[in-house]
């Protein structure tokens, strides 16, 4: 059972280079995310995108852009990296993007920008 | 300042002990979360409670949601080593429009053999 899946699991950037998480998920979820964790700080959403097809913002966006390729992926880009976004990433999805829908999330991806 | 607010933050006991995560804020929630996360893993729902004043039971850990919805507690009888981990509450703030999840900053639990 895969669930949610995501790519790559560490990265190391320079300052200034861009990349792309990649997230997948095989549960035929409606919802997904993009969350990022810092110690301390639990998890705090960067994007989502409720359906196919559509995006919002979340808590902390700037910095960072999405696409829901289609229904199982959706993928978080980083344009130009700094090092505030060094930090432990976290893609999710849900059934819907309503109140009391469970929320699985992938392994996390751990990105480094020196 | 976090809208929800985890306590302890970090907790360090012997196997058999008890113990108790608070989690707190000023603002009312629809409904509370309870997740632990493990290493290197992402974090595995627990239980959902909706109800002002709610208790559920999973085996021996007891979540409480309070009545004025605005804390939750998550009690643990008898820890065991297997519960350590990082345990985070969440919830979507009725003030929320967009139902999105906010997470507290986490408790985490290290239980001694």
């Amino acid at each position: 059972n895969a669930g949610v899946t995501q790519t790559p699991k560490f990265q190391v950037l320079k300052t200034g280079q861009s990349m792309t998480l990649q997230c997948a998920q095989d549960m035929n979820h409606n919802s997904m995310y993009w969350y990022r964790q810092d110690p301390g700080m639990g998890l705090r959403l960067i994007y989502y995108s409720a359906s196919e097809g559509t995006t919002d913002k979340g808590e902390v966006p700037n910095g960072y852009n999405v696409s829901r390729l289609n229904k199982r992926e959706f993928s978080l880009r980083l344009e130009s990296a700094a090092p505030s976004q060094t930090s432990v990433y976290f893609c999710a999805s849900s059934r819907q993007a309503l109140t009391g829908n469970t929320i699985y999330f992938g392994e996390g991806s751990w990105l480094t920008v020196v | 300042t976090q809208l929800l607010e985890q306590s302890p933050q970090f907790l360090s006991i012997q196997e058999g002990e008890n113990l108790t995560v608070y989690c707190n804020s000023s603002s009312v929630f629809s409904s509370l979360q309870w997740y632990r996360q493990e290493p290197g893993e992402g974090p595995v729902l627990l239980v959902t409670v909706v109800t002002g004043g709610e208790v559920k039971k999973l085996k021996r850990l007891t979540f409480q949601f309070g009545d004025a919805r605005k804390d939750s507690s998550l009690h643990i009888t008898a820890a065991q080593p297997g519960d350590t981990g990082l345990y985070l509450c969440a919830g979507p703030p009725l003030q929320n429009a967009g139902n999105m999840l906010t997470f507290g900053g986490g408790t985490r639990l290290m239980v001694k053999p």
